[in-house]
């Protein structure tokens, strides 16, 4: 049963803290998302990639964040230095040209 | 520029009723692709149903239809006999996939739905 998978799937951290959120996309999809869900923002899309190159990360704070693909099976996102604003449920998600787009368990971060 | 729009902030619906969610979206690109989502209060994102802009036929699957109006640019997610596991926060979202070919996936604000017994 293919599925995307995230991890840490809950994170607590202190203000100042660097964090790391995994993710790894579903075999053969060559196009992955990144997403930010808050209350007050609702889903914010961060950065994503196709075939591993970066197409847009207009939605990420460049300052602190960061977004990789260091191969086809893992994706990361980076905040450096954490800010208790980023408390957040961040997305994964994965899919092929077309089609569906498939959503990881997300990753809920705390920051204090 | 791409843009979803949930006009509905919150429903409510009988069990066993149907229902319709709304959702209209603005792109300039021919070739799209509109998607529905679940999410309960567990959290998880829940694929429900997927329509290209070029499919002759609205989409189905199971009890959820997407009602696509092309003209109108709306696709209206349709429940029929809405049960209290349909109670969740649903989205709508839109991806081109045209000419510029970008892929980029956006979501409406959602709209919540509560099912009563």
């Amino acid at each position: 049963d293919a599925r995307v998978t995230q991890t840490p799937r809950h994170k607590v951290t202190e203000m100042g803290q660097e964090v790391t959120m995994r993710c790894q996309p579903i075999l053969g999809h060559n196009t992955v998302f990144w997403y930010r869900q808050t209350m007050m923002q609702g889903l914010e899309l961060l950065a994503y990639f196709r075939n591993r190159a970066p197409l847009d990360d207009s939605g990420m704070p460049k300052d602190r964040f960061s977004a990789e693909m260091p191969d086809a099976t893992l994706a990361t996102l980076k905040i450096q230095p954490s800010e208790p604003r980023d408390s957040a449920v961040y997305f994964c998600a994965s899919g092929l040209y077309f089609g569906t787009v498939w959503f990881g368990p997300g990753t809920r971060l705390t920051v204090t | 520029a791409q843009k979803i729009t949930q006009t509905q902030p919150g429903m409510f619906v009988q069990e066993k009723e149907a229902v319709t969610l709304d959702c209209t979206y603005d792109t300039s690109d021919p070739s799209y692709g509109l998607f529905w989502y679940k999410q309960p209060s567990s959290g998880e994102m829940i694929f429900l149903i997927y329509q290209g802009s070029y499919d002759q036929q609205n989409a189905t699957e199971g009890r959820y239809s997407l009602n696509f109006q092309k003209a109108r640019k709306s696709a209206n997610l349709v429940i029929s006999a809405s049960q209290l596991g349909d109670s969740a926060m649903y989205f709508c979202a839109m991806r081109d996939d045209g000419s510029s070919n970008t892929g980029k996936l956006i979501f409406g604000q959602g709209t919540t739905l509560q099912v009563k017994p």
